[in-house]
């Protein structure tokens, strides 16, 4: 089994729906993170987490929210999809901050 | 802001050596990571850099200048597996990493 998991693995949304993608994982590490990633533009901070009691914001995450419901478990919502929220979206963990990054294997988002 | 930079894309033949550059200008350094990642999967780690000079992992070493904020990717004895996206990465001090745009790497027989 995968470490980390993403579902769905693709999905194809109206413009204005709810979704949530969903991330587990079994390192036992505290920290996760919410990438998404864009053709000729990298890979991008939307969210990330240190514990269950703790949520930050990174570098774009205006029009998305998350949820750390416990150490393995992080979800992360866009509460009314619009078309440029299109993009492959990785969930990852690692131990610390020097430590390696373990990613899942991503979430292809399409909003028409 | 952060700025990691990497060039777009390169081609190599099998079996020569390839050198990945990327610099950075971030607010902080607390390590620099390198990733592959191969064309719709997840990115996967390849080496870590935090103190000046070169790590070295069978065909691949890393290299890293704090000075400089430079650093680069050597992969050796190229195979077609190889053919993939080099991610960089930099720990900015604040507990989040930056990464930059990926060099695309494409092997030719």
């Amino acid at each position: 089994d995968a470490d980390v998991t993403q579902t769905p693995r693709n999905r194809i949304t109206k413009t204005g729906k709810r979704i949530m993608l969903e991330c587990s994982q079994t390192k036992g590490h505290d920290r996760m993170y919410w990438y998404r990633q864009d053709p000729g533009l990298g890979l991008r901070l939307i969210y990330y987490s240190f514990d269950v009691k703790d949520i930050n914001k990174g570098e774009i995450s205006d029009g998305y929210s998350v949820s750390r419901q416990a150490q393995a478990k992080f979800s992360l919502s866009l509460e009314s999809a619009i078309p440029n929220q299109t993009a492959l979206y990785f969930c990852a963990t690692s131990r610390t901050e020097n430590t390696e990054a373990f990613f899942g294997q991503g979430t292809r988002l399409t909003v028409v | 802001g952060q700025n990691i930079d990497q060039p777009t894309e390169m081609t190599a033949t099998e079996g020569a050596i390839v050198q990945i550059n990327c610099t950075y200008q971030t607010s902080g350094f607390n390590g620099l990571f390198w990733y592959q990642q191969h064309a719709g999967e997840a990115p996967t780690f390849l080496s870590y850099n935090v103190l000046d000079g070169l790590e070295e992992k069978g065909r691949f070493s890393s290299f890293l200048s704090r000075s400089k904020g430079y650093s680069y990717l050597l992969l050796k004895e190229l195979q077609m597996k190889d053919s993939a996206s080099y991610l960089c990465a930099v720990n900015d001090g604040n507990n989040r990493l930056a990464f930059g745009k990926g060099n695309q790497v494409v092997v030719i027989p």
